[in-house]
């Protein structure tokens, strides 16, 4: 079946650091990826839409230069969290499909920790 | 605006029993609805999925989902519960907006299933 690719899995690292996240699908081409955030025992937020080709749709309160996002080819998203800090500590997840019909095909998440 | 709402965050069935997990929408374009299961420290695993064919919707391990325009709802349905079963359950909209695809989550039902 479809297959996506986060990486990292993990990052834990100090205040003020940028963090990069890759999304990648591996078998299909994806015009759109999203990006979610879960919080500890909470549903996933979307948080955006990354679309190739194209600027990102950011949700509602999601602060675009916070969170950048660059969807750089048809089977690759990057989600740049900058300058973080602790409470950017998180649980990151993309997913990507093949349209709106088609279930979405998750990464296995990032769990991001800032000291 | 599009939203999905699952009532009920935790449901608690005896093994046998009926389940029903209940979702209903808000959308203002046709939807896709989506079930996901994620059971602990595991990423979402599709469970069935409806995109305007057959209203009855059947999906791995048992589990089946009615769409009804009239009620919004797309509520999930297995006869018989297993021990198994205990997860947590997301209901999803996909909906083209404006030539861009969104993909929202409901804010999960966790499923327990009693000896």
């Amino acid at each position: 079946g479809a297959v996506v690719s986060q990486h990292p899995s993990r990052v834990i690292c100090k205040s003020g650091t940028s963090v990069k996240i890759e999304c990648r699908s591996l078998d299909f081409q994806a015009t759109t990826m999203f990006w979610y955030r879960q919080f500890p025992k909470k549903s996933l937020m979307l948080m955006a839409t990354s679309n190739e080709g194209s600027k990102a749709t950011y949700e509602q309160g999601v602060e675009k230069d916070k969170f950048l996002i660059n969807h750089a080819s048809l089977t690759l998203s990057t989600l740049t969290v900058t300058s973080a800090h602790p409470e950017d500590s998180s649980f990151y997840i993309c997913s990507a499909g093949a349209g709106p019909d088609q279930p979405q095909h998750f990464g296995d998440g990032t769990r991001l920790s800032i000291l | 605006a599009q939203s999905v709402t699952q009532l009920g965050s935790h449901v608690s069935v005896s093994e046998g029993a009926l389940v029903l997990l209940r979702c209903n929408y808000s959308s203002s374009v046709p939807p896709y609805l989506f079930w996901y299961v994620q059971y602990p420290n595991q990423g979402l695993q599709l469970l069935l999925k409806y995109t305007s064919a057959a209203t009855l919707v059947k999906g791995i391990n048992g589990f089946e989902a009615e769409f009804k325009k009239s009620e919004t709802s797309f509520h999930l349905t297995k006869p018989s519960a297993h021990m198994s079963d205990a997860a947590e359950y997301f209901c999803a909209v996909s909906v083209v907006l404006y030539n861009f695809n969104k993909f929202y989550f409901g804010s999960g039902t966790k499923l327990n299933v009693k000896p």
